[in-house]
């Protein structure tokens, strides 16, 4: 199935500074999901996206998704140790059941 | 709330052996429901979809297999694991008329 392109693949990051990831499809999605996934845990649901330009925050984290409806991008302001994991981006076409998700990018915060 | 079960929660198994991995789902009537495989803690795979009762969709041809007994019932199968069948197994759901999807806690298989 589809994978999407997500980076970076790794950051490690000083306690404070903020993080920004992105994901990007050859296909146009409607629909954008943001997943932070503990280790050993399910991936929870942290932003959802809907609208072409959308702009949603949930907190520190501010999510967009892109004006070609082929990309996303996550932004967490003044990072804290429990941000620690790995973030998941998902996408949804207009046909189909399935989601497809990028490959993750694992953060790790010092601090 | 909508809450989904995976059971059990780890397993090892020797290869050869079967395998049944169950997801439940509370509080929600006829979801999609979603079986992924995820290796090293990094990419999910998806391995199945239901969309209603005995309705199964495969993406991954492989010797596993997935039923849908009941509405919020989805169970992972295989009459003989392989080594390479080991990883992390979630369960999902998608909620009711919108394009989310949440998760189980999963469940840790080893195949030895």
């Amino acid at each position: 199935g589809q994978q999407l392109n997500q980076s970076p693949q790794s950051m490690f990051i000083q306690e404070g500074e903020d993080v920004s990831m992105n994901c990007t499809s050859s296909s146009i999605f409607n629909t954008w999901l943001w997943y932070k996934q503990d280790p050993g845990e399910g991936p929870v649901l942290l932003i959802a996206l809907y609208k072409a330009g959308e702009l949603t925050s949930n907190g520190r984290l501010t999510a967009q998704f892109g004006i070609t409806r082929k990309d996303s991008f996550l932004n967490i302001s003044a990072s804290i140790p429990s941000d620690v994991g790995i973030y998941f981006c998902a996408g949804r076409g207009n046909t189909g059941n399935q989601f497809y998700f990028g490959t993750g990018t694992s953060l790790t915060v010092i601090p | 709330s909508q809450t989904i079960h995976q059971w059990p929660a780890t397993l090892v198994q020797p290869v050869g052996s079967p395998l049944s991995l169950e997801c439940t789902v509370e509080g929600t009537s006829n979801p999609n429901l979603y079986w992924y495989r995820q290796a090293a803690g990094r990419g999910l795979q998806l391995l199945f979809y239901s969309v209603g009762i005995g309705q199964i969709s495969s993406e991954v041809p492989q010797n596993l297999s997935a039923s849908r007994p009941q509405d919020r019932q989805f169970i992972l199968s295989s009459k003989k694991l392989l080594l390479s069948d080991s990883g992390f197994y979630l369960c999902a759901r998608q909620r009711e008329g919108r394009n989310e999807q949440f998760f189980g806690p999963g469940t840790r298989l080893t195949v030895l």
